[in-house]
């Protein structure tokens, strides 16, 4: 079986700061990693996938992520949060000999103040 | 383009009535899923249409959920005899097929049961 955790449910950062929501994950095979953002009342948006490769994967919006496979760990990172980046985060794997059904963390919600 | 779409967005109805609930995927993709996104239980997998293949139905919580997809396009998810804890959001997604990974979710449908 795989999982998700999002071990914070919610992130508070100062604007112009450095935001990091994280991820760790567990399923079998080579794992595919994606974000996925929701602001309130919307669908999931894609932000950034890892399939292979780099480690370290860009996305929308100056969002970047890095997989570390010895921490099974698909933490998101901004060098520098606007407020506008405030919404609910959720990471989520599909292992490569599985279905493609996604299994998703709980979510985090970041808020990030003027 | 024209990203995925849902009707309706929101739907109130009677415990033991049935709903349906319509996806339309973007066009071209060959997969499309059903995931439900409720407080208690966070985003889950429902349902998985890939071409003509047989759905993969392994994440229906009960034989009261149904769906399916007509001329490999627009998807019909009903619940039968609704139950309170039916009351979620109920998000479509479409993919391009098997190479072509991530998902791009429609806005949803919010299904309240009374």
């Amino acid at each position: 079986a795989q999982s998700v955790a999002q071990p914070e449910d919610q992130v508070n950062v100062a604007e112009g700061n450095p935001l990091t929501v994280k991820c760790t994950y567990s399923v079998s095979g080579n794992p595919y990693l994606f974000w996925y953002v929701q602001y309130p009342n919307r669908g999931l948006q894609f932000l950034l996938k890892y399939i292979t490769g780099d480690n370290l994967v860009k996305g929308s919006y100056g969002f970047e992520a890095e997989f570390n496979k010895s921490q099974t760990s698909f933490h998101l990172k901004k060098p520098s949060a606007l407020v506008s980046d405030s919404a609910l985060y959720f990471c989520a794997v599909r292992g490569n000999n599985a279905g493609n059904m996604l299994t998703f963390g709980g979510g985090t919600r970041l808020m990030v103040k003027p | 383009g024209a990203g995925v779409s849902q009707s309706p967005s929101n739907k109130v109805t009677e415990k033991g009535k049935d709903v349906e609930l319509r996806c339309d995927p973007i066009s071209g993709h060959t997969a499309l899923y059903w995931y439900r996104q409720s407080l208690g239980q966070g985003l889950e997998f429902l349902i998985y249409f890939q071409g003509n293949s047989a759905p993969d139905k392994s994440g229906l919580p009960s034989d009261r959920f149904s769906a399916e997809r007509t001329g490999g396009s627009v998807s019909t998810l009903t619940i039968q005899r609704t139950q309170q804890e039916d009351s979620a959001v109920y998000l479509c997604a479409s993919s391009g097929g098997w190479q072509t990974y991530e998902q791009y979710f429609g806005p949803g449908t919010r299904l309240t049961v009374t």
